[in-house]
């Protein structure tokens, strides 16, 4: 009973890596999003798919970038990886309809030097 | 102001008490509500949604007051595994950009 698959669980990065992190959901859910949580500062949405083939900019996108590749994966890029993107990067699917509550996997910790 | 406010606590209190969070938030025209469970270094999962009439599950109860614009967790006979941070869930009209509060610390002790 998978849910959402996060890989990898951490990575450590050096300033202008670029990495993706990976996210699979097996609920057959339509929609998919991605948050960062740093502290006291709450989850931040960064990007979100309602559906496949479609995806939108969440609060703070700037330095992602997103694909919805196919109904169960949504993976996030960071192009040129920067100090002030070291967070927690946690993946959300939910059902068809809006409005739904979110299942979360559990995380990828990332630190960039 | 942020959309979505939290008291951040920490609440600290014994085991078996009841204790409340409230939540408020800016947007008249959000739709959903949530409250979901935190811990440490875990990921947010669904403790119970939030409606207009209030609604029960065991031990929690929630409520909305969409006058006021906020929404409230009672947690009675508070457990040690209570423990954790309570993070109030907002989705505005448009049904996709969640907000989410900083969340409110409970420890619960014996």
């Amino acid at each position: 009973n998978a849910g959402v698959t996060q890989t990898p669980k951490f990575q450590v990065l050096k300033t202008g890596q670029s990495m993706t992190l990976q996210c699979a959901q097996d609920m057959n859910h339509n929609s998919m999003y991605w948050y960062r949580q740093d502290p006291g500062m709450g989850l931040r949405l960064i990007y979100y798919s309602a559906s496949e083939g479609t995806t939108d900019k969440g609060e703070v996108p700037n330095g992602y970038n997103v694909s919805r590749l196919n109904k169960r994966e949504f993976s996030l890029r960071l192009e040129s990886a920067a100090p002030s993107q070291t967070s927690v990067y946690f993946c959300a699917s939910s059902e068809s309809s809006q409005y739904q509550p979110q299942h979360f996997g559990d995380g990828t910790r990332l630190s960039i030097l | 102001r942020k959309e979505v406010e939290q008291d951040p606590g920490p609440f600290n209190v014994p085991e078996g008490a009841t204790v409340a969070f409230n939540c408020t938030y800016s947007n008249s025209a959000s739709q959903s509500f949530f409250w979901y469970r935190q811990d440490c270094r875990k990921e947010p999962k669904l403790l119970m949604s939030v409606y207009s009439s209030g609604n029960e599950d065991g031990r929690f109860t929630a409520q909305l007051n969409r006058a006021s614009q906020y929404i409230s967790l009672l947690i009675r006979d508070s457990k040690l595994s209570d423990s954790a941070t309570y993070l109030c869930v907002v989705i505005p009209t448009g049904g996709f950009k969640t907000i989410f509060g900083a969340g409110t610390r409970l420890f619960v002790k014996a």
